[in-house]
């Protein structure tokens, strides 16, 4: 059974640090591309980053230079740094499995972890 | 790319056919996934590869379209049924969402 349970979430301040972890189980983590999507309160789903197998990464503009997507493969964990936050930052973020092409599928999410940026 | 999905809210009944659209602002192939999401809950999986249904879904829902134009239909809507649909694009980075249609109860 796949399942990807996020954790790190917590209330910062702007401008703070917060590091995302995503534990992953059920399939093979190596070969597999893993994405971040956040939603903020009441609002739709947004891309943050993806990471592809060998460690390729793309970011949503809004976030490139300030967060950056890694993953342990010895591990089977997907992380997400964040610096410099900012309010618009906050929401629950979702790790999922999948990516874009030649991925092209995201099938699995976890059920979040909240991150609360506020002074 | 930009994903335009509409209606943004629909009331429908039980029973009722319920059609959502997703317009994309170029050509993204068959790239696009369907997601349903309740409160509280992470998004689900119903459609991938714009027409292909996700294991274990019901086949009361269908997917269509190619290129930019994409469709979501629910052929016989259930109590269950009722939450928020989002449709994704997965041809190219940066992904887009859709903006979601809030399916409620009439």
């Amino acid at each position: 059974e796949v399942q990807l349970v996020e954790s790190g979430g917590a209330l910062v301040r702007p401008g703070g640090s917060l590091r995302l972890s995503c534990a992953a189980s059920g399939f093979t983590f190596s070969s597999t591309y893993m994405t971040w999507v956040r939603q903020a309160p009441g609002k739709g789903l947004e891309w943050v980053a993806s990471i592809h197998t060998g460690g390729s990464t793309n970011y949503e503009d809004s976030v490139r230079g300030r967060f950056t997507v890694s993953r342990d493969d010895s591990e089977n964990m997907l992380y997400l740094q964040m610096n410099s936050l900012r309010v618009d930052d906050t929401a629950l973020y979702y790790c999922a499995r999948g990516g874009a092409w030649p991925s092209a599928l995201i099938d699995y999410w976890g059920q979040g972890t909240l991150v609360t940026v506020s002074s | 790319i930009q994903l335009t999905q509409s209606p943004s809210s629909l009331s429908a009944s039980v029973g009722d056919r319920v059609t959502i659209t997703c317009r994309a602002s170029q050509g993204i192939n068959t790239y696009l996934a369907w997601y349903q999401q309740k409160p509280g809950k992470a998004p689900k999986l119903l459609i991938f590869g714009a027409s292909t249904l996700q294991r274990g879904v019901p086949s009361r829902f269908r997917g269509g379209g190619s290129g930019t134009d994409f469709i979501l239909t629910i052929s016989s809507l259930q109590p269950e049924d009722f939450a928020t649909y989002f449709c994704l694009q997965l041809n190219s980075y940066p992904l887009a969402f859709g903006g979601g249609t809030k399916v409620d109860i009439k």
